[in-house]
Order: C-alpha cells, then structure tokens, then sequence
C-alpha cells in the first residue's frame, strides 16, 4: 500500500516567492495533519483536519501560511511571501481517525534564501 | 496542559549496550502513548505504542510500558545495534480538550558505534 506521498521533496525558492506543498494522504484515513521540524523549535505541529475539516489551525505561524483540503485525498500548504525563517522540513501525516496513530510521509525540505 | 517529557540526547552507546530512553508525560484523562523513530532523512515511523495503564507496546526488539503512577513511558532495549541510531519521539494523543492531536517531545537522537 502507499503511504503518504508529499510533493515535492526538496525545494529551494527565493525570499518573497510563493511555495506550495502538497500532500495525499493514505486512502481511508479522515484525519490529516501538517507539521514543521526544525533543529531549533524540533517537531511542531500547524494544522490538523478531520472529513476535510480544519480543525485546530492554532501552530499555523502567522498569516502568511494557508492549508486546504479540498478533498479526501489532497491538501496543501501555502506560503506567501516565504521568508528565510520558514526554512525547515515539512510533514503530513494522516490517521484513520483523530485519536489513532498517525502515518507520516517523508517531508518536504524547504531552503528559502 | 497535556505534554511529553523525555530526557535529552545525544546518547551514544556501542552496539550490544542496553538502551533506556526516559520519557515522562502530564495529561488529563487517559491518553494513548507512543514512541515514533526517525531514521536520517526520512519521516517519523511508529514505533510502538500503549493504549492503556501497565500495556506494554513492542517491537523490533524495543519495549515500553504505561506507566500511570509514574506517568512515565520508557524505552528499553536489551541490546542495540548500529542500524537503531536515529532520533526517537515520545508522544501521547490528546484526551479531551486536546483530542485529536499527538503532543510529541522533543525527541532524543540515539548513536550506535561499533
């Protein structure tokens, strides 16, 4: 079975330019979650959704960050205008409901210069 | 509010050394716990996990069990190898307010030398 699958891997922008990230999560799971890893703030969690829903939006840093989950199996995370301090590696994870284990796809690694 | 404690790296054992990998945890209700690897370059992977007081989780060779009097959650290995370096997270599931969420620690980078 696939796991998650986030796209793409690695990107590499200037500061000022738009990003986005995407995300499939496993087929059959309702809850989906993005997360950020840096060496400084370690693993923090920005948005999670349940049935498509956001939920709890609360680690979403500022305004310049927007996620949406049009559908079961597709969500994105925007950032405009990026800034250098967004650089960090970009999680999804997805469960088969909230309170279950979560399956994380293999970041994004994002350089923004 | 809910959160993981466990204690920080780095740790550096030869291979065939017993692992212990404290982790400590405050939560209201009753939470499931978790501990997730991550090996370099790649995303967290679970690990094992405990759903309730005294379950113990396991796998590959590694160990923990709910704890609620300590409200602890250690990891344990009797006997580790190069290929478990990596970087392992505590964490629980919210109960109640917080449910929905996993509230993971800091992590605990573990290096295994021949």
């Amino acid at each position: 079975d696939a796991g998650v699958i986030q796209s793409p891997r690695h990107e590499v922008t200037e500061m000022g330019q738009e990003v986005t990230l995407r995300c499939k999560p496993i087929s059959g799971h309702n809850s989906l979650f993005w997360y950020r890893q840096t060496m400084m703030r370690g693993l923090e969690l920005l948005i999670y959704f349940n049935n498509n829903v956001p939920i709890d939006d609360s680690g979403m840093p500022e305004d310049r960050f927007s996620a949406k989950m049009p559908n079961a199996s597709f969500s994105t995370l925007k950032i405009q205008p990026s800034e250098p301090r967004d650089s960090a590696v970009y999680f999804c994870a997805s469960s088969f409901d909230r309170s279950y284990e979560q399956y994380f796809g293999p970041g994004t690694r994002l350089t923004v210069t | 509010g809910d959160s993981v404690t466990q204690m920080e790296g780095p740790v550096t054992l030869s291979e065939e050394a017993c692992l212990t990998i404290n982790c400590t945890y405050t939560a209201t209700g009753y939470p499931s716990l978790f501990w997730y690897v991550q090996y370099p370059g790649e995303g967290l992977q679970l690990l094992l996990k405990a759903t309730k007081a005294d379950d113990k989780g396991s796998n590959k060779g590694f160990e923990a069990t709910y704890r609620k009097e300590t409200t602890s959650f250690h990891l344990e290995k009797g006997s580790v190898q190069v290929s478990d370096s990596a970087v392992y997270f505590c964490a629980l599931s919210g109960y109640g307010g917080s449910q929905g969420n996993l509230i993971f620690g800091k992590g605990t980078k573990l290096s295994v030398k021949p």
